[in-house]
């Protein structure tokens, strides 16, 4: 049972290329989440997803595509890297909302740390 | 507009002197609110919510919404104590599960 995991660990990219932060879960949630943290400016949501086939922005979401075709897996699109997305990005799922609506916490993975030069 | 403000960057104690981490937030409706720690080389991870009202490792956090706060409570702090700190929110008015997070505050815990 490996929670959430999060592929690679880290990335150093130059500005204009392209790559994929990968995320998947087993603990069959229905909500995933991609958070990028900065310093001084704590975690921002990046994208969400409350289901297979669903997705939605979230506070940051210029630069950066996701889709979320199974359950599992919900990965994170760079398609232009700029400097200004130097950061370390956390993927969060957690059980279905509306089935759950007293129960909210989430759980991250370990984290990529991205440079882009 | 949903917003949670954490105004110290750094809060720095010695062991066994008292700790209280800031939390003020804005929502009109009702909210949900969580603190969650990250230790050093760790992920991020639930510490409490305020819903539970329960007390995790000697820390308790009250929600006091005349005054916006959740301030996070500990009498005396240990060296293990010492991690980052995120305040975060949850709205229950319409959306999904989406936290609001805090720009944290690092807990620095001295022998």
């Amino acid at each position: 049972n490996a929670g959430v995991t999060q592929t690679p660990k880290f990335q150093v990219l130059k500005t204009g290329q392209s790559m994929t932060l990968q995320c998947a879960q087993d603990m069959n949630h229905e909500y995933m989440s991609w958070y990028r943290q900065d310093p001084g400016m704590g975690l921002r949501l990046i994208h969400y997803s409350v289901g297979a086939g669903i997705t939605d922005q979230g506070e940051v979401p210029n630069g950066y595509n996701v889709s979320r075709s199974t359950t599992e897996d919900f990965p994170l699109r760079l398609l232009s890297a700029a400097p200004s997305q130097t950061s370390v990005y956390f993927c969060a799922t957690a059980p279905d909302f509306l089935k759950h609506r007293d129960y909210n916490e989430q759980f991250f993975g370990p984290g990529t740390r991205l440079t882009v030069l | 507009a949903q917003r949670v403000t954490q105004p110290e960057k750094l809060l720095s104690v010695f062991k066994g002197a008292p700790v209280e981490l800031k939390c003020n937030y804005s929502y009109s409706g009702s909210p949900e609110l969580f603190w969650y720690v990250q230790y050093s080389r760790q992920r991020l991870q639930l510490l409490l919510r305020h819903i539970s009202r329960e007390s995790i490792k000697g820390f308790t956090a009250d929600l006091n919404k005349g005054e916006t706060s959740f301030h996070l409570k500990k009498p005396f702090a240990q060296e293990e104590d010492s991690a980052m700190y995120y305040c975060a929110l949850s709205g229950r008015s319409g959306g999904y599960n989406k936290l609001i997070f805090g720009a944290g505050t690092r807990l620095a815990v001295h022998p």
